[in-house]
């Protein structure tokens, strides 16, 4: 199984909702990313997870707060989002950090803030 | 930090075509990423190629760490090679991969 799962495949929230984005890779991979993806521009790292334990936060604003219960699963919990915070979000797994290593991704959440 | 220049931006092809995409990156570099995404979002790794050269299909991929590029090939491109072709090196800080701005490459039937 070479896949990262990534639920759901779209969301739209307002700006005074809470959600969560959920992904799930079962490859024994140990490090696991958040990363955003505006349209027509390369995908932005937004934090790293290292054995279970947040290892890099890219000055991230505190309404994205992520989570790790375990090494098969990270969360991106939403919460007094912005319009301008509408984009493709992108879940990403490797062997190990540092990423040098490869990078798997999954298909993204496509999310809308009105 | 390290920059990554790809060309060129936008690649319009008829199916059955060639074609070259070029990836330069400003400093040494120990691996080197090809990824595409489709039109639906989806991100997938085609060539991890720190040097030489590497075949998957009608793809290839072949860097030159020592003059620091990288170039992928599409051989006999289908429609389904439409999408968008991102390179990515590791920056100085290990943890961070460097993208380029893509090359965007649309195949018509």
């Amino acid at each position: 199984d070479t896949e990262v799962t990534q639920t759901p495949k779209h969301l739209v929230m307002g700006m005074t909702n809470k959600k969560s984005l959920k992904c799930e890779q079962h490859m024994g991979h140990r490090a696991m990313y958040w990363y955003k993806q505006k349209a027509k521009k390369p995908p932005e790292l937004m934090f790293v997870y290292s054995y279970e334990k947040l290892s890099i936060n890219e000055s991230v604003p505190s309404r994205f707060s992520p989570e790790c219960p375990n090494s098969s699963l990270l969360n991106l919990h939403l919460h007094a989002l912005q319009p301008e915070d509408s984009a493709l979000y992108l879940c990403a797994s490797s062997q190990n950090v540092p990423t040098g290593e490869k990078l798997f991704f999954g298909s993204g959440t496509q999310l809308s803030v009105l | 930090g390290i920059q990554v220049e790809q060309s060129p931006p936008d690649l319009i092809l008829q199916e059955g075509a060639n074609s070259t995409l070029r990836c330069n990156f400003s400093d040494s570099v120990n691996n080197l990423q090809w990824f595409h995404q489709n039109p639906w979002g989806q991100l997938i790794n085609l060539f991890y190629i720190p040097s030489g050269t590497k075949q998957n299909g009608r793809l290839s991929a072949t860097t030159v760490a020592t003059e620091r590029y990288s170039l992928l090939y599409i051989s006999s491109s289908q429609t389904t090679d439409s999408g968008v072709y991102f390179c990515a090196v590791p920056s100085s800080n290990d943890y961070k991969l460097s993208f380029g701005a893509g090359t965007t490459v649309t195949v018509r039937a």
